[in-house]
């Protein structure tokens, strides 16, 4: 089993939509960071949080260490929004980052 | 301030051949990684730095490939000789380095192994 599992793999939405996307995982961690990657682009971090909710514009990043997930929401989603969003944990142990396959989102006009 | 730098942004290389990728960081930042994508997947970890030191190279597969940073600044990563199964993006990312910091990461280097 991979230490981060994200959901779902692939997304399609309608512009205007409300997109969940969802990550587990398995180690105790100090940090999770949400990123975003464009196609042939580098990666960009949306967010770091460590426990509850962080929002910047229309994405929304919850954490609950307890149950060891986390979501990235967008809200009134944009095509412009359409790249792959990267759950990636930081391990409390040895300050490594891992990271999960990615949700490829799009988003249709 | 400009973020982590890497170059080339493209390298196409035929079998055998040597290659080498270069890495920038973010002025202070102490923690370096170097990170291997496949099309499609999520990054793995290649080698982390600490200052000038690797901290965690298991993931480097040692008998081709590379890292040097030296003074704990700019970075360097080579492949030689590379193969048709190293086409990827190579991603560097820096840290403050503390483990609750934030990692910022480059624009990636596309390796095309022909």
């Amino acid at each position: 089993k991979n230490e981060v599992e994200q959901s779902p793999q692939n997304l399609t939405a309608q512009e205007g939509e409300f997109i969940t996307i969802n990550c587990s995982y398995s180690v105790g961690i100090s940090a999770l960071h949400w990123l975003q990657q464009h196609p042939g682009g580098g990666i960009v971090s949306l967010f770091m949080l460590s426990s509850g909710k962080k929002k910047h514009g229309r994405l929304i990043a919850t954490i609950n260490i307890q149950e060891k997930h986390s979501s990235l929401h967008i809200t009134a989603s944009h095509p412009r929004d359409s790249a792959v969003y990267i759950c990636a944990p930081r391990r409390a142990a040895g300050n490594k980052l891992t990271f999960g396959g990615g949700t490829r989102v799009l988003v249709k006009p | 301030e400009a973020g982590v730098v890497q170059s080339p942004r493209y390298k196409i290389i035929e079998k055998k051949q040597p290659v080498a990728f270069w890495c920038n960081p973010i002025s202070g930042h102490n923690t370096l990684y170097w990170y291997r994508q496949n099309l499609g997947q999520g990054p793995e970890l290649l080698i982390r730095y600490e200052n000038e030191e690797a901290v965690d190279d298991s993931q480097l597969p040692k008998d081709r490939f590379s890292a040097e940073r030296l003074k704990g600044v700019d970075s360097t990563l080579k492949i030689q000789p590379a193969e048709l199964g190293d086409s990827a993006v190579y991603l560097c990312a820096s840290s403050l380095g503390a483990a609750n910091t934030e990692a910022f990461f480059g624009q990636g280097t596309r390796l095309t192994v022909v």
